[in-house]
């Protein structure tokens, strides 16, 4: 199994700020089959990212995903107010598919 | 529109079973495999398992292995994920997904809270 490491835990940011999250897999994840969902409260998680650095449709382009093999980022270039939220990575590359633990993105 | 579109909130108590649904629309039952993933209060995501629509074959987590059983029903597009032996720690929200090999979740039911409590 595939263990996703988030870090960091909390990140606390101003609107404006630039925030940098980072994934690191156990093992190399297959052809970058790693992918970012934000979560709200009440709400399913809304894929953001996929293949690493892809956006999904309708994602704004201040999101953005890089990374291979075991290290992958998600960053967001100038936060908005409503980008404060918990962001999961996740590899579906090989089953189980696994997600990190989260990290929750709160206003400073 | 694509939408999944999940059964109401449960209360069961510890030693029974429960079982969810989620009812698929607004694109071709059979070409999408629908997951399970599940998130207790506070906690992260775990996925459980999934079932082909297409055949109806499964592949469950090691960790619900004989506790869970995924089905189908291909004339109303619903998949169903029922889990037995129902204990405290499986107080949670349990969201179906859909996926393609190769890809990640795109669009997600809106979960549905089941809560085992005596």
């Amino acid at each position: 199994e595939i263990v996703l490491t988030q870090s960091p835990g909390t990140l606390s940011l101003s609107p404006g700020e630039r925030a940098t999250l980072s994934c690191r897999a156990s093992q190399s994840v297959d052809s970058s089959y790693l992918a970012w969902y934000q979560q709200k409260p009440g709400q399913a998680p809304r894929l953001l990212i996929y293949g690493a650095s892809s956006r999904a449709t309708g994602i704004p382009d201040r999101f953005s995903g890089s990374g291979s093999g075991t290290d992958f980022t998600l960053t967001i270039s100038r936060l908005e107010p409503e980008d404060f939220a918990v962001y999961y990575c996740q590899q579906y590359g090989s089953s189980p598919l696994t997600f990190g633990q989260g990290t929750k993105l709160e206003i400073k | 529109q694509v939408q999944l579109v999940q059964s109401g909130a449960e209360v069961k108590k510890p030693g029974a079973s429960v079982k969810v649904s989620c009812k698929a629309s607004g694109y071709t039952f059979t070409s999408y495999y629908l997951h399970w993933v599940r998130q207790a209060p506070g906690q992260g995501l775990v996925w459980m398992g999934l079932i082909n629509p297409s055949g109806g074959s499964t592949s469950y987590a090691q960790k619900f292995q004989g506790r869970v059983t995924m089905t189908r029903d291909t004339s109303t597009s619903t998949v169903y994920m029922e889990l037995s032996s129902l204990r405290s720690e499986d107080t949670a929200v349990y969201y179906c997904a859909r996926k393609q090999l190769g890809t990640p979740f795109d669009y997600w039911g809106q979960g549905t809270l089941v809560t085992v409590s005596s």
